[in-house]
């Protein structure tokens, strides 16, 4: 069943298009940040990570910009495939705290 | 590639049975996690463990425990599950505190009736 997703902002694009999520962060404390993924009836799957003292860090398809002055993250997805359709959402760690901070998600939808 | 086991997928149990939800992470992992997922709320924490026999509470305890008797596994118990607990829940790992990734498990979907 679908638990994620009811309520979510939804980016559809067209396969083959460039996708960009994005996430504003709260606290100007937090040292590292985590894309995941979350498929339908699935466990969030890691995507990408990247800490405080970057801008950017790229993985294979994936982007992760952070701009630390607007408290803002985002997750780019090049050459978008039908199996990106997922919820996307970003998280925070702060200082050395053990727990991760959640964002709500974005729903991506890729148009065939 | 980190593996985060939760045993049972799907369940279903009766208002006033006692639950237990069982995860197996085999990365040598210190820290464990137990997540409850809503529509709507999110990821929310019920609670954590450190290392073996260490438990913290979370974001939302009330109504669940935990035990935590060897590093690889982390057991989510509902002592007399209510239908307010139908949820899904994640099992989570990852090393140490701080700057390192969290590695969840596939999920227990729970349906208390």
């Amino acid at each position: 069943g679908e638990s994620v997703g009811l309520h979510l902002p939804t980016l559809s694009v067209q396969e083959g298009d460039n996708s960009i999520i994005n996430c504003a962060y709260s606290n100007s404390a937090s040292d590292y940040f985590i894309w995941y993924k979350q498929e339908s009836g699935k466990g969030p799957q890691f995507i990408i990570d990247i800490r405080s003292n970057m801008d950017k860090r790229q993985g294979q398809r994936v982007t992760v910009l952070l701009n630390k002055t607007v408290k803002h993250l985002s997750l780019q997805i090049a050459a978008t495939q039908p199996g990106d359709s997922a919820v996307y959402f970003c998280a925070e760690n702060v200082g050395s705290s053990y727990k991760l901070i959640f964002g709500s998600g974005t729903r991506l939808l890729v148009r065939p | 590639d980190v593996k985060v086991t939760q045993s049972s997928r799907y369940l279903v149990k009766r208002t006033g049975e006692k639950v237990f939800l069982e995860c197996v992470q085999d990365m040598d992992h210190e820290n464990m996690f137990w997540y409850r997922q809503d529509p709507g709320l999110g990821l929310r924490l019920i609670y954590f463990s450190y290392d073996v026999k260490m438990k913290e509470k979370g974001d939302i305890p009330e109504g669940y425990s935990v035990s935590r008797e060897k590093k690889e596994r982390f057991s989510l118990i509902l002592e007399s599950a209510s239908t307010n607990q139908t949820s899904m829940y994640l099992c989570a790992s990852n090393y140490d505190r701080g700057l390192n990734t969290i590695y969840f498990g596939e999920g227990s979907w729970l349906t208390v009736v």
